[in-house]
Formats: C-alpha cells, sequence, structure tokens
C-alpha cells in the first residue's frame, strides 16, 4: 500500500485545457514537494509547501497543501505540450527521519 | 556545475558481476539519500547519510547492497552479485538539513543498470 497516493494515474488532454492531480495520504506530512520527471532523467524540484492551507504558484502551476497537511493538489492552467512528463509528490513524514517518501506518479501528456 | 552529479548514467552488466556508482552531491549539502526507482513508478527510499553516517536504510536494501559515504563528500553504492531484478534507474539526491520540515532534495540525473 502507497503511503502517497497520486491520482490519476496516467492524464492525456489537449494543449490549452487546465488539469488537476491529486497527492492523498492518510499521514500528517511536515512538508510536501512536487516534482517533474522527464523519461531518462532524476526528477526536478517545482515547489516545496510546509505549512496547512498553504498556496503556492509557479506561472500557471497552482499548488496546495491540504489543511490538514495530509494532501495536496497541483493544478495546471492552460496545459502545454512541454509540461508533459511524470509528476511526483513527495513527502517527509511528520517525526520522521526526514526522507522523502515518493507517490508513484501522474503521467501527464499534453498533446498539440 | 553545481548540481547532483551520478556516474555512470548508464551501466549495462551479465548476472553475477558487481557494480559500483558514485554519487557526488552538491557541495554544501550535508545529506545524501539514495533512491531506486523502476519503470513507470515513483522513486523508493534505500538508504541515506547525514555527512559520513548511514543514518537509515530500506528493507529494500538487501545483503547484496552496500552504501558508502566515507569523508562525507560523494557516496558509492556497490551492487554485489547482480540479479536481473536489480535492473532499475538508481537516483542520489542531496538536502541541506534544515529545520523542520523543510527538506529539500535536489536529484541527480540517475544511473539506469540493466543486468542482462
Amino acid at each position: 500500500t502507497q503511503l502517497l497516493e497520486q491520482s490519476p494515474q496516467f492524464l492525456s488532454i489537449q494543449e490549452g485545457e487546465n488539469l488537476t492531480v491529486y497527492c492523498n495520504s492518510s499521514s500528517v506530512f511536515s512538508s510536501l514537494q512536487w516534482y517533474r520527471q522527464e523519461p531518462g532523467e532524476g526528477p526536478v524540484l517545482l515547489v516545496t509547501v510546509v505549512t496547512g492551507g498553504e498556496v503556492k504558484k509557479l506561472k500557471r502551476l497552482t499548488f496546495q497543501f491540504g489543511d490538514a497537511r495530509k494532501d495536496s493538489s497541483l493544478h495546471i492552467t492552460a496545459a502545454q505540450p512541454g509540461d508533459t512528463g511524470l509528476y511526483l509528490c513527495a513527502g517527509v513524514l511528520e517525526g520522521s527521519a526526514r526522507q522523502l517518501t515518493f507517490g508513484s506518479g501522474t503521467q501527464l501528456t499534453v498533446l498539440p | 556545475d553545481t548540481g547532483v552529479s551520478q556516474n555512470p548514467r548508464h551501466k549495462i552488466t551479465k548476472r553475477g558481476q558487481n557494480v559500483t556508482f558514485r554519487c557526488d552531491p552538491i557541495s554544501e549539502h550535508n545529506r545524501l539519500y539514495w533512491y531506486r526507482q523502476t519503470l513507470g513508478q515513483g522513486p523508493e527510499f534505500l538508504t541515506y547519510f547525514q555527512n559520513e553516517a548511514q543514518l537509515e536504510k530500506s528493507r529494500l536494501l538487501s545483503d547484496r547492497f552496500s552504501a558508502e559515504r566515507p569523508k562525507g563528500s560523494f557516496s558509492t553504492l556497490e551492487i554485489q552479485r547482480t540479479e536481473q531484478g536489480d535492473s532499475a534507474m538508481y537516483l542520489c539526491a542531496s538536502s541541506l538539513d534544515r529545520t523542520r520540515g523543510n527538506t529539500e532534495a535536489f536529484f541527480g540525473q540517475g544511473t539506469r543498470l540493466t543486468v542482462v
């Protein structure tokens, strides 16, 4: 059983559409990060959220940390083909030794 | 180049052979992590170091796997007597230990291992 459940697992949309990716858990996280990974490369950090209810924006990407710090979402506005990739959420469990636990990822494909 | 560096990028080896991977973290980072990732999955934690001390090892890290960080800088991950099930991307990440709640890890490009 995954500690962090991501949904959907796969998403294929047309350029210009909006989308939301979810990352859910029954555990509390002291921080949560979102990464984007391209084939054959390592994950690239997009954002870190640490406060319950926190919202961060990165151009067309909006990240939200749930009030209870158990879930997060990533919303992309007007998706572009360059947004294609594997989106991973990863969290540090409250009270843990601070190793990152990853979700299984959402594979996003944006068609031109 | 100030990012995390991993070598080699690709390794093909015969079953039963030993392999060693190297990771050079971001220079001021005191934490170093190893993860393994198979196709279509998120990275799975293997082990991490705080400076030269190996503080945690996953149950995924069998006796055939050993990791070192002798001087608290670069790290090596060795797999002995490789098996086909070891084929995966091996990722290294580093971070600067901060106050509670904010641990940003930066990843290298990974080493793709194929055991034939």
